[in-house]
């Protein structure tokens, strides 16, 4: 069974930092692209960023773009998400989702999520 | 960018009722879309991609339409599982979703 565990979301000041976690079970983590995707609290989706299956290639939202970094370590079957600069705006569930495809993906796994809330 | 516009964006129906919902893309997007459905406090499940393929598991009466610019999802029979937020998502350029379809019970 396909497994994506979200973890890190926390209460964070406006400016700080934190790092989420997606531990991933259940498939060959190498054989996927990984995503972040977040919703605010009563709104809709927004892809976040993508990384390639061996980590070589990252894509960004322009919301994010020099804010967060998706990265990704295979041998631990994990990934990850730097988030930095982080504004009021950026509060919401974040979840990661697995992507089939090559590059060009839709999402057919995703993890519970785990919420960030930004606020002084 | 390409804006994904759903319709409409509430829809009330009663159980047995056949329903469609509708997402257009600002720019042909060929087949590369995918749609989703969503309850409360849970994360999104895929039900179609590549615009009418049914994702394993998902019941018969989930189908898709549709290329170019304009999607359909259609459900054929609705069932009291099925009332949640629908979100089309296009995944020709970069990703992104509609603002959603909340299926709401008459």
């Amino acid at each position: 069974e396909v497994q994506l565990v979200e973890s890190g979301g926390d209460l964070v000041q406006p400016g700080g930092s934190l790092r989420l976690s997606c531990a991933a079970s259940g498939f060959t983590f190498t054989s996927y692209w990984m995503s972040w995707v977040r919703q605010a609290p009563g709104k809709g989706l927004e892809w976040l960023a993508n990384v390639k299956r061996d980590g070589s290639s990252k894509y960004y939202a322009d919301s994010v773009k020099g804010r967060f970094t998706i990265s990704r370590d295979n041998g631990k079957n994990s990934l990850y998400l730097q988030m930095n600069s982080l504004r009021v705006e950026d509060s919401a569930v974040y979840y990661c989702a697995r992507g089939v495809g090559d590059k060009s993906i839709y999402f057919d796994s995703w993890g519970q999520g785990t919420l960030v809330t930004v606020a002084s | 960018d390409i804006q994904m516009t759903q319709s409409p964006s509430t829809l009330s129906a009663s159980v047995g009722d056949r329903v469609t919902i509708t997402c257009r893309a600002s720019q042909s997007i060929d087949t590369l879309l995918a749609w989703y459905q969503q309850k409360p406090g849970k994360a999104p499940k895929v039900l179609i991609y590549k615009a009418s393929s049914v994702e394993s598991g998902v019941p018969s009466r989930f189908s898709g339409s549709g290329s170019g610019t304009e999607f359909t999802l259609t459900i054929s029979s609705l069932q009291p599982d099925d009332f949640a937020t629908y979100y089309c998502q296009q995944y020709y350029y970069y990703y992104t979703f509609g603002q959603g379809t909340k299926l709401e019970i008459k």
